[in-house]
């Protein structure tokens, strides 16, 4: 019964190669986000998605690729993969203000990608 | 723009002492305030929120209290246990940003016995 799920949850490749990170939220929320936690805790912001459609895009490299299928659905695909990209990803989600409750995140437990 | 600024660690305290973690915030419009917790291993988890000024959020002994004149909302406990060794983050969220979360840095609590 995990609200925000995301597989896998640990993924070590080497350079070069391509991944997907998946997430599902069960929640119904309207807002889904991949945010980027590096080895200092820091957390970055990469992508939100608001009912499929794509309404946050940080400075990222387009190495980085998210997809919506649906709206409890974001995945993260990552194109040639570089050393800088070893972080843990989270997905999150959350209900647009306005619809429900304050908007607060909701996490996943991270993917810990260490690129080798 | 948008952001939060919140203390640097990391802390560390003798179980039973007293904590405060300062956070301070700048915003364009009216934020909702939060207080994450991220235990390790783990994904980060809402600890306690405050919608509007003077709002006091709190949660399993933690309390912060929403202060528009100081642009503040500084996390405090009476008396830290060893079980709440954990990174805390600060965060603000304005709903005319498209929900736009802004974390602070984030700052990591050591307890020990």
């Amino acid at each position: 019964d995990t609200a925000v799920s995301q597989t896998p949850k640990y993924l070590v490749t080497q350079m070069g190669n391509d991944k997907s990170i998946k997430c599902e939220q069960n929640l119904g929320h309207d807002t889904m986000y991949w945010y980027k936690q590096d080895s200092k805790k820091f957390l970055k912001i990469m992508f939100s998605y608001n009912n499929k459609e794509l309404i946050i895009n940080e400075t990222v490299p387009n190495r980085f690729s998210p997809k919506s299928p649906d709206k409890a659905h974001l995945n993260l695909h990552i194109n040639s993969l570089e050393l800088g990209d070893s972080a843990v990803y989270f997905c999150a989600s959350s209900p647009f203000p306005g619809t429900a409750g304050t908007g607060e995140l909701f996490f996943g437990e991270g993917s810990r990608l260490t690129v080798l | 723009g948008d952001s939060v600024t919140q203390m640097e660690g990391p802390v560390t305290l003798s179980e039973e002492a007293f904590l405060t973690i300062n956070c301070t915030y700048t915003a364009t419009g009216y934020p909702s305030l939060f207080w994450y917790v991220q235990y390790p291993g783990e994904g980060l988890q809402l600890l306690l929120k405050a919608t509007k000024a003077d709002d006091k959020g709190s949660n399993k002994g933690f309390e912060a209290t929403y202060r528009k004149e100081t642009t503040s909302f500084h996390l405090e406990k009476g008396s830290v246990q060893v079980s709440d060794s954990a990174v805390y983050f600060c965060a603000l969220s304005v709903s005319n940003t498209g929900n736009q979360f802004y974390f602070g840095t984030g700052t990591s609590l050591t307890v020990i016995p």
